[in-house]
């Protein structure tokens, strides 16, 4: 899971700002998937990419939340005006997008904290 | 709408024993994850489970499949401490490759 690459590692926000995670997949992959942890409980699917496609974003809040994969360079996932809520690790991982039996890689996830 | 269920959440359990994690999911499913994490880390990927009766083993971990009770279970044999962290199953249905997670299970590994 090295191979996937995301920055920064943690990252300290006030309230109203923006945030913005960046993740770089691993080589040969074109899919990318966005994963927010809240203390203490599991990951929670939020957004799911392709180059220059968003495929399933049925995570993601309906506001303030935005994801994109341009054709050059990293994945970014944006959250504007942010709120202590969103204090989170979120995690990215990517996929080769073949399903016969491809392992799933995470990142070392960024560590959102809003003061 | 897709749930993942494990049990237990909670384990404590002395080394040398052998005891199992289950994960139950509600829908059918093409396939399985187990994840290891650690704390303040990523997630490990341990097993991929695609088929009805798939066994994976790795050291003292093993998983299996069970599609048709729509069930996966985690084995540790021989717990020893560094396999201590929260462990999670997910899932990914038929034409949908986003992760579903189970809500984890803490293992922690008393000497």
């Amino acid at each position: 899971n090295a191979g996937v690459m995301q920055n920064p590692r943690h990252l300290v926000r006030r309230r109203g700002q923006e945030a913005r995670l960046r993740c770089s997949p691993m080589k040969g992959h074109s899919h990318v998937y966005w994963y927010r942890q809240l203390p203490e409980e599991g990951l929670k699917f939020m957004v799911y990419l392709q180059k220059e496609n968003i495929i399933d974003e049925s995570g993601m809040p309906k506001e303030r939340f935005s994801a994109e994969f341009p054709k050059e360079g990293p994945s970014i996932l944006r959250i504007q005006q942010v709120v202590r809520g969103d204090s989170a690790a979120y995690f990215c991982a990517s996929s080769p997008g073949d399903r016969a039996g491809n392992t799933i890689y995470f990142g070392e996830g960024s560590w959102l904290t809003v003061v | 709408e897709l749930k993942v269920e494990q049990n237990p959440l909670f384990l404590s359990m002395q080394e040398e024993k052998n005891y199992t994690i289950y994960c139950n999911y509600s829908t059918t499913s093409d396939r399985l994850y187990w994840y290891r994490q650690d704390p303040g880390k990523s997630l490990e990927s341990l097993f991929v489970l695609l088929s009805n009766g798939a066994v994976k083993q790795e050291g003292r971990l093993m998983a299996s499949l069970d599609t048709k009770a729509r069930l996966s279970t985690l084995h540790i044999t021989a717990a020893v401490h560094d396999l201590s962290a929260t462990y999670f199953c997910a899932v990914v249905l038929f034409g949908n490759e986003k992760l579903t997670f189970g809500t984890g299970t803490r293992l922690t590994i008393i000497p």
